[in-house]
Parts: C-alpha cells; sequence; structure tokens
C-alpha cells in the first residue's frame, strides 16, 4: 500500500522559512524511474508545481520559486524535506506531495498524500 | 511556459447528463496530459494519463481523448459522485502545469 503524508508547521510568519516533511511507504526512492514531488493549491485556487526530486538526485524547480526552493531526499527515512524561504501571505496554501511513477514513454502522479495546510501571518 | 486553459470553469449538469471538459494547451505536448477531480478538503486523485489512459480503479463512464494542443475528458453518463472539480496537466515540459480548473456542479 502507498502512501505519502506532509508534515510541517500550519503557521508561518513572513520572511520566515518553512520546511516541510514528506513522509512516504510502499515504494522506494532508490528505485529507477521515481520521484517525488511538491505542489500546492492556494484557496480556492489551482494546483501548482513547486519542484521535484528523482531517485538519482536530480532536482527540478519551477522556475518563479527557483530562488526560493530547496529539495532533498533521505531514501533511508523514505522522506523528501522542502524547503520554502522568505515565506510571505501569498504563499498560504495547501501543500501536497505526490509520487511521480514511469509508466513507460511518459510518467504521472498517480498516489498524494492527504496535503497540509500552511498559514502565512503574522 | 506551457500554458494550459480549461473550459468551461463551470458546468451545471444533472445527475446521467454526458459532460465533456475541454483543455487546451499553448504548444504541443504530443500526449503527455493528465486528468485530475478534486474533491473539497481531499487531495486531487488521478483519472487519465497519457491523455486517453484510465487509471486502475476509475470508473468506465470516464473517458479522454486527444493530443498536440486539444484535449477533452468526458463523463458519459454524470454520477453524484462525479460533482467534483477537474484539472488537467501537462507534464512534457518543465515547469510541469495546471489547467485552472473545471468545476461540475448540480443543475
Amino acid at each position: 500500500q502507498i502512501t505519502l503524508k506532509e508534515s510541517g508547521p500550519t503557521l508561518v510568519k513572513p520572511t520566515e522559512t518553512l520546511t516541510l516533511t514528506c513522509t512516504f511507504s510502499g515504494f522506494s526512492l532508490s528505485t529507477s524511474g521515481v520521484a517525488v514531488g511538491w505542489l500546492r493549491q492556494s484557496p480556492g485556487k489551482a494546483l501548482e508545481w513547486l519542484s521535484l526530486i528523482f531517485w538519482n538526485g536530480e532536482e527540478h524547480y519551477s522556475p518563479s520559486l527557483t530562488s526560493r526552493l530547496t529539495i532533498i531526499k533521505d531514501t533511508s527515512k523514505n522522506q523528501v524535506v522542502l524547503t520554502m524561504t522568505n515565506m510571505d501571505p501569498v504563499d498560504t496554501a495547501t501543500y501536497y506531495c505526490a509520487r511521480r511513477f514511469d509508466y513507460g514513454g511518459g510518467w504521472k502522479f498517480d498516489f498524494w498524500g492527504q496535503g497540509t495546510l500552511v498559514t502565512v501571518s503574522s | 511556459d506551457i500554458q494550459m486553459t480549461q473550459s468551461p470553469s463551470t458546468l451545471s449538469a444533472s445527475v446521467g447528463d454526458r459532460v465533456t471538459i475541454t483543455c487546451r494547451a499553448s504548444q504541443d505536448i504530443r500526449t503527455s496530459l493528465a486528468w485530475f477531480q478534486q474533491k473539497p478538503g481531499k487531495p486531487p486523485k488521478l483519472l487519465i494519463y497519457k491523455a486517453s489512459i484510465l487509471e486502475s480503479g476509475v470508473p468506465s463512464r470516464f473517458s479522454g481523448s486527444g493530443s498536440g494542443t486539444e484535449f477533452t475528458v468526458s463523463i458519459s453518463s454524470l454520477q453524484p459522485d462525479d460533482f467534483a472539480t477537474y484539472y488537467c496537466q501537462q507534464y512534457s515540459t518543465y515547469p510541469l502545469t495546471f489547467g485552472g480548473g473545471t468545476k461540475v456542479e448540480i443543475k
């Protein structure tokens, strides 16, 4: 059974750094082709992709946020950590992690965590 | 960035109706497109990938089609459980991008 779960603070102050952890089970991030991504959704808005890290350490970031984001993986703990610096109220959103799975000729975000709501406010 | 435009933004329909949602990409993405269903307070659920392949466990009343820049997802006979918001997502090129969503509501 594949599960992912996001954890981290529910409230951060403007200018602070947000650290979110995705803890997963049922798959390994050392398996070729597997990746874990972070996405977010502001209240009432559409989904936004943030970052992705692959089994081999390859990283990708949203160009609009690349200067503020860092993604790392701890394969032994089955965790992926996202840090976002200089938080602003516009970053208030539900943050999701999801598994990226290769199906041969492409890939899909097939399993998602339940999400964690992060509010940015002083 | 590839822009994904969904239409309509809201769709009012009745149980049993056939509904179709359109997603247009700002450039050719071949068939690198997925559709998700999302209900309030829940994460997105993958329905379709590679434009037309139904994810395991998804009811056969859902279908997807298209390639290049124009894609559709259809529900052949709308069920009460289908009232939700639907998003398309392209994975042809980074950054990965989503459509703005289509809310399917009860007429």
